[in-house]
């Protein structure tokens, strides 16, 4: 969905090397995830804001954490990248209690 | 918490014929069961979604059944195309409860359709 853009789009960093991944919305929606993708193992959300002043863990938020700049940006960071978390990464956004999300084209980033 | 189960994980069929892709989920409490399709370099995009006070919605080749009693709920497409090879994904979510309304995704069903 072109409301919603993910930069970079391809990464390759270095294992130890801190690296941010950006999503911008102009769907003027609330809510916002970041979603990592493996082969054989679907969607797993790493973290989840409903609003700029409320961050919330997913299932897998180990050695990420989340920024959320303002209500149309919301930035995972990882710390000391490391190999295993090579993987397909998404944002996503929805409004209120909608749930229907919509996601964006995804960065797919490589540890090396 | 939740627990999604998608089967297959690939399926092939023969262009114009059926396909059925099924998810059980594990929380009785889940009433939100959307399905996703995710095209070659592209996210996934909503195709469907049901609630859990519907038993079947359709739109258009594409369906959605729910069995809350056995907790599992399938994606039908009739009538294939090419351009319905993709990956799909279910999900589950309990909706209507602020801080739940989180989705619990399937593993995906590769979907090949053969001209």
């Amino acid at each position: 969905d072109a409301d919603v853009t993910q930069t970079p789009r391809n990464r390759i960093t270095k294992t130890g090397k801190r690296i941010m991944l950006e999503c911008s919305q102009t769907k003027g929606h609330d809510r916002m995830y970041w979603y990592r993708q493996d082969p054989g193992l679907g969607l797993r959300l790493i973290y989840y804001s409903f609003d700029v002043k409320d961050i919330n863990k997913g299932e897998i938020s180990d050695g990420y954490s989340v920024s959320r700049q303002a209500q149309a940006k919301f930035s995972l960071s990882l710390e000391s990248a490391i190999p295993n978390q090579t993987a397909l990464y998404f944002c996503a956004t929805s409004r209120g209690q909608g749930l229907k999300q919509y996601f964006g084209p995804g960065t797919r980033l490589t540890v090396t | 918490g939740e627990n999604v189960e998608q089967h297959p994980s690939t399926l092939s069929v023969q262009e114009g014929d059926s396909a059925v892709i099924k998810c059980t989920y594990s929380d009785s409490a889940s009433n939100y069961f959307p399905w996703y399709k995710q095209e070659l370099g592209k996210g996934p995009q909503l195709i469907i979604d049901i609630r859990s006070n519907v038993g079947e919605k359709k739109d258009q080749r594409i369906a959605v059944t729910l069995n809350k009693t056995a907790k599992h709920f399938s994606l039908h497409i009739t009538e294939t195309q090419p351009e319905d090879s993709a990956v799909y994904f279910c999900a589950a979510s309990i909706g209507g409860n602020f801080g739940n309304e989180k989705l619990t995704f399937g593993t995906g069903t590769r979907l090949t359709i053969i001209p």
